[in-house]
């Protein structure tokens, strides 16, 4: 595709319920990240998908956030029992992987909890 | 953590002054990259150096990189209003590494 794109751009919830967003990298693109950014902060790593490698799952806040990505396409963010501190914007970037280039980011899809 | 911290949290400057922001990280990296964030949303490549590198230009950007202080700056010249946003610094220590960002300089050019 053209960018990344994320779906959906606004998502307003109710506490308790589920949610899941969505992420298309760029094609052929290896390496996908999921950040959160809450409202004036810095973004705040949850998840780093590179190829078929395992994906380091160190930055997901708690077991309530899960991350699924299918071979270098697709990948959905599921929160649970959304609470409201989950409120944010999250990010998707992605890669060509390999030595680093330049992350290209979707324009996020901001999340409200209510 | 290689966590990477922009310095100051924000700057305020007036139309056609140079803008600076600096960057420092904890551990070795493979190289650093500045990113420019717009009304929160998503963010911008603006410039990628090298850990082998100390110097590079991007237009009116000018980067340079010391990695016995482990630190970076980010030099905006001749500022403009539309140069207002979120800075932030990345460092990733090589392949399979995942990026890791700072907390980002709030620029506002006033015009």
């Amino acid at each position: 595709g053209a960018g990344v794109s994320q779906s959906p751009s606004n998502k307003v919830t109710e506490k308790g319920k589920d949610v899941e967003l969505r992420c298309d990298p760029i094609s052929g693109h290896t390496a996908l990240y999921w950040y959160r950014q809450r409202l004036g902060q810095g973004l705040e790593f949850l998840i780093y998908f590179q190829g078929n490698s395992a994906p380091d799952k160190s930055g997901l806040p708690s077991d309530r956030f899960s991350a699924e990505r299918t071979g270098e396409s697709v990948s959905t963010l599921t929160i649970q029992r959304t609470q409201q501190e989950d409120s944010a914007v999250y990010l998707c970037a992605s890669t060509r992987g390999g030595y680093r280039t330049e992350a290209f980011f979707g324009q996020g899809t901001r999340l409200t909890v209510v | 953590s290689q966590q990477g911290e922009e310095d100051p949290q924000a700057l305020s400057i007036q139309e056609g002054e140079n803008a600076t922001m600096n960057c420092s990280y904890k551990t070795s990296i493979n190289n650093l990259q500045w990113y420019r964030q717009n009304s929160g949303r998503g963010l911008v490549h603006l410039i990628l150096i090298r850990s082998n590198e100390r110097e590079k230009h991007s237009g009116r950007l000018r980067v340079t990189l010391d990695t016995s202080k482990k630190s970076s700056s980010l030099l905006i010249t001749a500022s403009r209003a539309a140069d207002t946003a979120s800075y932030f610094c990345a460092t990733d220590a090589g392949y399979g590494q995942n990026f890791v960002f700072g907390p980002g300089t709030r620029l506002s050019v006033l015009p």
